[in-house]
């Protein structure tokens, strides 16, 4: 069963708009989440990230967004660039497993010149 | 800096055959991972080393091996490969204190006929 999930296999966006990308978990425990941004035939590359103990997280045009009593978090990218077409993967960790990362299934997002 | 290599990128076997995948990390890390990603199902946790010597089984551990002999290697044996092993593979590695991202290698594509 899976504890992270991305409901959204895919998106577009225009380019200049907002870019949203969500995120669901199941496992209560979870206390530290994180973004990664792949393009085909490489590894995943770190993003953004957030603790438990805060609910907003911001780099520049990414803004991490966390609902502890929904089990949500969501991505903001403003304004989104053609050169964030990539697959965005969530993970999510919690201090008592080993520090074992489990991902959701990714959302591939294409923005639009 | 290198940071977490994997040997090979790409690797054609038949059923029934053995191989190993080599992943090098030069940042003194002490937590290793490799995943695999197959299509639909994000990265999952093969298995983990939360230090020299250390080995763990993740979520899907059936039909793989792993050893740790060394800080900076963290070595995936397939003793005998099967179709179902076709995948990408990827290797991680954290220092080892909590609420860090992972840095990830480049992957290994395999493919099992």
């Amino acid at each position: 069963d899976q504890q992270v999930k991305q409901n959204s296999p895919s998106l577009s966006v225009q380019e200049g708009r907002i870019s949203i990308l969500n995120c669901d978990y199941t496992n209560s425990m979870f206390d530290y989440f994180l973004w990664y941004k792949k393009y085909p035939a490489e590894g995943p590359t770190f993003l953004i990230s957030i603790s438990s103990i805060k609910d907003k997280n911001e780099d520049g045009r990414f803004t991490v967004f966390l609902n502890k009593s929904a089990k949500h978090l969501s991505l903001h990218i403003v304004p989104s660039q053609p050169g964030d077409s990539a697959v965005y993967f969530c993970a999510a960790s919690a201090a008592n497993t080993g520090n074992q990362f489990y991902f959701g299934t990714g959302t591939s997002l294409t923005v639009i010149p | 800096n290198a940071g977490v290599t994997q040997t090979p990128k790409f690797r054609v076997l038949k059923t029934g055959q053995s191989m190993t995948l080599l992943c090098a990390q030069d940042m003194n890390h002490e937590y290793m991972y490799w995943y695999r990603q197959d299509p639909g199902m994000g990265l999952r946790l093969i298995h983990y080393s939360v230090g020299e010597g250390t080995t763990a089984k993740g979520e899907v551990p059936d039909g793989y091996n792993v050893s740790r002999l060394k800080k900076q290697n963290f070595l995936l044996g397939l003793e005998s490969a099967a179709p179902s092993q076709t995948s990408v593979y990827f290797c991680a590695s954290i220092p080892g204190s909590w609420n860090t991202e992972a840095f990830f290698g480049q992957g290994t594509r395999l493919t099992v006929v």
